[in-house]
């Protein structure tokens, strides 16, 4: 079985550029869930998907970050325009409701503004 | 709110020996605690996941446990290995669809 697959798994962007990542979950997992992690931290969450509905965005920087889940399935996380403070690893990961298993994590994107 | 908090932040052990890794959260209603481990440059790998009526897992050279009432969860690696050099965060999650909410983590560096 595949796991949650990501992609690019570098990007280097010059800021006020834009930038998109896009994350395949796990076949069946109907929970999707963008964490961005920072140097030295753990991971926080930006948003999270239900099926194709975003029921938890409330750390999502709205004004440059925006996401989509088309079909319930795959989803991209783009920011526009990026700032310098925007570099961190991007982590997506994905889970059943109701199934007691924890969160998949892909391998992440990792994302430099210069 | 949940606060997550690992200590230490960093620890190197010679091969051979048995370590603890400490994790401790603020609210004792959690849905489960999970741990995993993080390599340079790499997403997470779950390591072990223990439900909120669990009181610890195990994995091979892994044990996790958990303690509500003092909020607090420990994960035990036995006879350490140069190959767990890593960084091990632990993270709470609050109802089943929910968040989970991570530590910084501790970087463990095992010496040969």
């Amino acid at each position: 079985e595949a796991g949650v697959v990501q992609s690019p798994r570098y990007k280097i962007i010059e800021k006020k550029q834009p930038v998109a990542f896009w994350c395949n979950p796990i076949s069946g997992h109907n929970t999707l869930y963008w964490y961005r992690q920072n140097l030295g931290q753990g991971p926080e969450l930006l948003i999270r998907y239900e099926n194709e509905e975003a029921v938890d965005d409330s750390q999502l920087p709205k004004d440059r970050f925006s996401a989509e889940r088309l079909k319930g399935v795959d989803s991209t996380l783009k920011i526009q325009p990026a700032e310098l403070g925007d570099s961190a690893v991007y982590l997506c990961a994905s889970s059943l409701v109701g199934v007691i298993s924890g969160y998949t994590f892909g391998s992440g994107t990792r994302l430099t503004v210069v | 709110k949940q606060e997550v908090t690992q200590i230490p932040a960093a620890l190197s052990v010679p091969e051979g020996e048995n370590l603890v890794l400490n994790c401790s959260f603020t609210d004792s209603a959690i849905y489960n605690l999970q741990w995993f481990r993080q390599d340079p440059g790499k997403g997470l790998t779950s390591l072990l996941l223990i439900q909120s009526s669990q009181r610890e897992q195990t994995s091979g050279r892994l044990n996790a446990s958990l303690d509500k009432s003092s909020g607090r969860s420990t994960l035990y690696i036995a006879a350490s290995q140069p190959g767990d050099s890593a960084t091990y965060l632990c993270a709470a999650q609050m109802n089943r669809d929910d968040k989970i909410i991570f530590g910084k983590g501790t970087r463990l560096h095992i010496l040969p």
